[in-house]
């Protein structure tokens, strides 16, 4: 089964508002966790890393500020699009290291409108 | 930084024939090499994966090289399937201990083929 549950799988929103996708790490205590962004027919993008207890880090180009990521605890990473715009429409998708292979989340499917 | 050339963005190919996808990067650092396969609307799925200490791995039709030297990697499916039709994604990773530690960089993809 999924070891890494990501939620929302899909959400549409309207522009202004936020939207927060929640990922979870079930099989194991994970202290660092990645935020990926997919736009259609691209690549994935690291678009900062979670840091349970401490601030995340971002890759550059991407607003803090507007994209939030809170890890709380161990086992739970949230990124919080606020504001969001119609250019914000993306694949976000959460994943971790466990030194001996890589997992991804499902993924989310946000649209704005 | 790193980065990841993946090459070609397409391959079409006819069933029962092999296809190869090849991958250069750039930093020396990285030692960790995944391979994934996306299908539409999913998440990537790991296919096939290599540590630098290796030159080959094999997962029956799938199998990956590595050149450390030459800091290239492939994927070689052979026999392949139309249901092999997918995205494939190659990425590099750098080892414990550096801040990029845990970091996938991808590269761009290639839209694979495989006529019936």
């Amino acid at each position: 089964g999924a070891v890494v549950s990501q939620h929302p799988s899909w959400v549409i929103c309207k522009s202004g508002t936020s939207v927060k996708i929640e990922c979870r790490s079930l099989d194991f205590q994970a202290t660092t966790m990645f935020w990926y962004r997919q736009f259609p027919k691209q690549s994935l993008m690291l678009m900062a890393t979670s840091n349970e207890g401490s601030k995340a880090t971002y890759e550059q180009g991407v607003e803090k500020d507007k994209f939030l990521i809170n890890h709380a605890s161990l086992t739970l990473s949230t990124l919080t699009v606020t504001s969001a715009h119609p250019e914000d429409s993306s694949f976000y998708i959460c994943g971790r290291d466990r030194g001996y292979g890589y997992t991804f989340g499902s993924g989310t499917r946000l649209t704005v409108v | 930084g790193e980065n990841v050339e993946q090459h070609p963005s397409t391959l079409s190919v006819q069933e029962g024939d092999s296809a190869v996808i090849k991958c250069t990067y750039s930093d020396s650092a990285s030692n960790y090499f995944p391979w994934y396969k996306q299908e539409l609307g999913k998440r990537p799925q790991l296919i096939i994966d290599i540590r630098s200490n290796v030159g080959e791995k094999k997962d029956q039709r799938i199998a990956v090289t590595l050149n450390k030297t030459a800091k290239h990697f492939s994927l070689h499916i052979t026999e392949t399937q139309p249901e092999d039709s997918a995205v494939y994604f190659c990425a590099a990773t750098p080892g414990p201990g550096g801040t990029s530690y845990g970091k996938l960089t991808f590269g761009q993809g290639t839209i694979l083929t495989v006529h019936p």
